[in-house]
């Protein structure tokens, strides 16, 4: 079974820009959570989605939103970007239901670079 | 608000050598599990544990859940080179709208 796909792997954008990553998750997972990564933060939850609904929310601005397909395939955007959101953005799909629900199947991750 | 505590932050040591890591947590969880992340890459799931009290063995990686489902430890028998990485723990809290909740991690490095 084919692991989550995130494209691009690696971006680098100038401050004010937007950005659009995808995330195409495990076959079979329907839920897709992302994540920013950054050395001092750790891993930061921004939000997850399940059925084209997002469930659950981060907390980020509204700069950051995301959407989900009925294919489960993912994108998030990044809008008016800054400095500070130079980071590693993963992708984690899983299933739904019972303990399983919380086992995250990552993406190698998008890297971000601002200027 | 909850939180997980991982420690040590940072450890470097030998080839050879045992080593535990710890994650704690004043609250309880519903599950919890251990991944491990390469640099430049996403953290790879390595155990789930669930019922207080659970031991989970991984070849070399002993995964033990505490009683009380509020801490966990991660002890590695013999620790190899390949064994490098940021090691991370996550808590799922069945009433908290299904968040996870993630600890800082623990950097290892297994020097030759």
């Amino acid at each position: 079974k084919a692991g989550v796909t995130q494209t691009p792997r690696y971006l680098i954008k100038t401050r004010g820009q937007q950005v659009t990553l995808s995330c195409s998750p495990i076959s079979g997972h329907r839920s897709v959570s992302w994540y920013q990564q950054t050395p001092g933060q750790g891993l930061q939850f921004l939000f997850e989605y399940f059925s084209e609904t997002q469930r659950n929310k981060g907390n980020f601005p509204g700069r950051f939103s995301g959407r989900q397909f009925s294919n489960s395939r993912s994108e998030m955007n990044v809008s008016t970007l800054e400095l500070g959101d130079s980071a590693l953005y993963l992708c984690a799909s899983s299933l739904v239901g019972g303990s399983s629900s919380y086992e995250q199947y990552f993406g190698p991750g998008t890297r971000l670079t601002v200027t | 608000t909850q939180l997980l505590e991982q420690s040590p932050q940072f450890l470097s040591i030998q080839e050879g050598e045992n080593l535990t890591v710890y994650c704690n947590s004043s609250s309880v969880f519903s599950s919890l599990q251990w991944y491990r992340q390469e640099p430049g890459e996403g953290p790879v799931l390595l155990v789930t544990v669930v019922t207080g009290g659970e031991v989970k063995k991984l070849k070399r990686l002993t995964f033990q859940f505490g009683d009380a489902r509020k801490d966990s430890s991660l002890h590695i028998t013999a620790a190899q080179t390949g064994d490098t990485g940021l090691y991370l723990c996550a808590g799922g809290a069945a009433g908290n709208n299904r968040k996870l909740i993630w600890g800082l991690g623990t950097s290892l490095a297994v020097n030759p």
